[in-house]
């Protein structure tokens, strides 16, 4: 089977840097993404990591280790409208994608 | 600018209704996904569509069916609503790693 867990909430201060982290357990892996959701939105897709390392877009990085089964989104400069929830997703051979349950991020003034 | 559409964004239907979500995208795209969305329980997938009418059941098939007459159109059934099945319905289409999400339907059955 498959699952990838991550935190539930996680706070930061406007201007700083935030982490959320994802552990992932599958049966064939190919690769992690990460999506964003606002209240009311849909997702929407940030980035994809399918070799180990940092994958840098703006004031957003991703990160992935395949010997650790760990991956992580790294939100630099947070700015107010960064609070939304943040999903890690793994896709399989058919195509499909797991989603983790998702991490929201509020940020404090 | 991509695009995808879905028929509605807020629904209310009574128990035991048949009722249709439409999912349109203008990408020419082969992959077509239907998921819902709930407190807590993040994503979970349907069903999806790798070409014209075909189907393949996702996580979370049962009490829906699908429909791909057309490249472009994706369209869940739900054959007798029920209250469980009151959710955010999100259609997307793209690959395993990259996904393109429409706007979502809230769907509430009373």
């Amino acid at each position: 089977g498959q699952s990838l867990e991550q935190p539930s909430e996680v706070t930061a201060v406007e201007g700083a840097i935030v982490q959320i982290n994802c552990t992932y357990q599958t049966s064939g892996f190919y690769g992690l993404s990460w999506y964003q959701q606002h209240d009311g939105g849909a997702p929407t897709f940030l980035s994809y990591n399918a070799l180990d390392g940092l994958e840098e877009t703006g004031r957003f990085s991703s990160f992935l280790s395949r010997s650790d089964s760990y991956g992580y989104l790294l939100l630099q400069e947070l700015q107010m409208k960064d609070s939304a929830s943040y999903f890690c997703a793994a896709p399989n051979r058919d195509d499909k994608i797991i989603f983790g349950k998702g991490t929201r991020l509020h940020i404090l003034p | 600018d991509v695009k995808v559409t879905q028929s509605s964004r807020y629904l209310v239907k009574r128990t035991g209704e048949k009722v249709f979500l439409e999912c349109v995208q203008d990408m020419d795209h082969e992959n077509m996904f239907w998921y819902r969305q709930d407190p807590g329980l993040g994503l979970r997938l349907i069903y999806f569509s790798y070409d014209v009418k075909m189907k393949e059941k996702g996580d979370i098939p049962e009490g829906y069916s699908v429909s791909r007459e057309k490249k472009e159109r994706f369209s869940l059934i739900l054959e007798s609503a029920s209250t469980n099945q009151t959710s955010m319905y999100l259609c997307a289409w793209g690959s395993g790693y990259e996904q393109y999400f429409g706007p979502g339907t809230r769907l509430t059955v009373t």
